[in-house]
């Protein structure tokens, strides 16, 4: 199975500012997925991203906002930029390996 | 786009009791259909899966069954334990490696001791 270190792992930040969140796969995968998960919600896909060619967004969600990057086959970032409170929730990235999806732990944000 | 139905939202049942949970999909070129269980605090963990070319599938206690006519799909969890507790997630995808996954609402499973 995938293991996924996703970090960090909550934070506290001013409105106005970005986040940088970090996932790191323990192997090599197509494709990473972002989600947002909103205090009691279910996941909701906010980009697909694949090494060599720009993310692929989901209605709602712009990549001004939540700029990825994916410079190898085990690595992406997606940044929360210019944050809101309504930006309060947690971020999780997830692979697909034999036909499974995995999660990182989540990154749990706090927009104050 | 797909669209994930999930209910019910929230779900109490006496332990020993079985659980349904149903989820209904849009996207009649969904193939595979996962469950997902997220424990507080956690990240959601696959604890049964089908495929369209299967109506059931059973993995001790937990059972999954699919109608690809009707779109719709059925986690069934019997002998619930204290342990089952948790938010579950359906999801539909259509298919491995490079498809997005789009979930369902998620219920809330509490099984009362």
């Amino acid at each position: 199975s995938a293991v996924i270190s996703q970090k960090p792992s909550r934070d506290i930040c001013q409105r106005g500012t970005s986040l940088t969140i970090q996932c790191q796969v323990d192997s090599q995968v197509t494709m990473m997925f972002w989600y947002r998960q909103q205090p009691g919600q279910s996941l909701t896909l906010i980009a697909t991203a694949n090494q060599g060619s720009e993310a692929t967004y989901e209605s709602g969600f712009v990549i001004d906002k939540f700029p990825i990057s994916r410079p190898n086959l085990t690595f992406s970032t997606l940044t929360v930029s210019n944050m809101s409170p309504e930006d309060s929730s947690i971020y999780l990235c997830s692979v697909e390996q034999y036909t499974e999806a995995f999660f990182g732990q989540g990154t749990r944000l706090t927009v104050v | 786009g797909e669209n994930v139905e999930q209910h019910p939202s929230t779900l109490s049942v006496q332990e020993g009791d079985s659980a349904v949970i149903k989820c209904t999909y849009s996207d009649s070129a969904s193939n595979y259909f996962p469950w997902y269980k997220q424990e507080l605090g956690k990240r959601p963990q696959l604890i049964i899966d089908i495929r369209s070319n299967v109506g059931e599938k059973k993995d001790q206690r937990i059972a999954v069954t699919l109608n690809k006519t009707a779109k719709h799909f059925s986690l069934h969890i019997t002998e619930t334990q204290p342990e089952d507790s948790a938010v579950y997630f359906c999801a539909a995808s259509r298919g491995s490696g490079t498809y997005k996954y789009i979930f369902g609402t998620g219920t809330r499973l509490k099984v009362l001791a």
